[in-house]
């Protein structure tokens, strides 16, 4: 595609639902990642892919947070139990590069989620 | 680990008057320096960086930074601003060595241009 798409855009959820975000990165871009925008924030790393393989998960901030990539392109983000500090945009940006070294990360659109 | 400081939350300014939005970092290795730029109902979209070479680094769009070593700074600066430039500013480092992969952002600036 043109550019890292994500779906759905927004994602209102009531506390203690489990939701499913994903992310469709630039076709052949071999690195992905998530990172999550609080209201009047920067974008706060999550996790990290390079291909299928989750190099880095240090960011997820509990065990309710989960991602995959199980094919190497497309990517989910799962959060269980949904807390209202969950409340955030998501963002993911792939780069065709293995990292982020002068690589230009490309995101998409972003995530909505509002837990109410 | 690494951090950035953006000292500025909000700028307004009229058109065509110059602008600075300043971002200070912190890090213990060599770094490599990042704008990005939101524009309204929009993805974040790289604006410049810095990884070597020339300490002032340039856009096609007229915005231009430089990095400071010694204060450790990476201000962006644009001499006359369009109304079009109204957006949110984020200024982004990650480190240099191995297993650098994500990026650090400050808070953000909002830039309003004003007619």
């Amino acid at each position: 595609g043109a550019g890292v798409s994500q779906s759905p855009r927004y994602k209102v959820a009531k506390r203690g639902q489990d939701v499913a975000l994903r992310c469709d990165p630039i076709s052949g871009h071999v690195s992905l990642f998530w990172y999550q925008q609080a209201l009047g924030q920067g974008p706060e790393f999550l996790t990290y892919f390079q291909n299928e393989a989750q190099l880095d998960k240090s960011g997820l901030p509990s065990d309710r947070f989960f991602a995959e990539r199980p094919e190497g392109s497309v990517s989910t983000l799962k959060i269980q139990r949904t807390q209202q500090e969950d409340s955030a945009v998501y963002l993911c940006a792939s780069t065709s590069t293995s990292g982020t070294r002068g690589g230009e990360q490309f995101f998409g659109p972003g995530t909505r989620l509002t837990v109410l | 680990a690494q951090s950035v400081t953006q000292l500025e939350i909000q700028v307004t300014v009229f058109e065509e008057a110059p602008v600075e939005l300043r971002c200070n970092y912190s890090s213990s290795v060599s770094v490599y320096l990042f704008w990005y730029v939101q524009y309204p109902n929009q993805g974040l979209q790289l604006l410049l960086k810095y990884l070597s070479g020339s300490t002032l680094v340039e856009s096609i769009n007229g915005f231009e930074a430089e990095f400071n070593k010694s204060q450790t700074s990476f201000h962006l600066r644009k001499p006359s601003v369009h109304i079009s430039d109204t957006a949110e500013y984020f200024c982004a480092v990650t480190h240099s060595g191995a297993g650098s992969y994500q990026l650090t952002f400050g808070k953000g600036t909002k830039l309003s241009v004003i007619p």
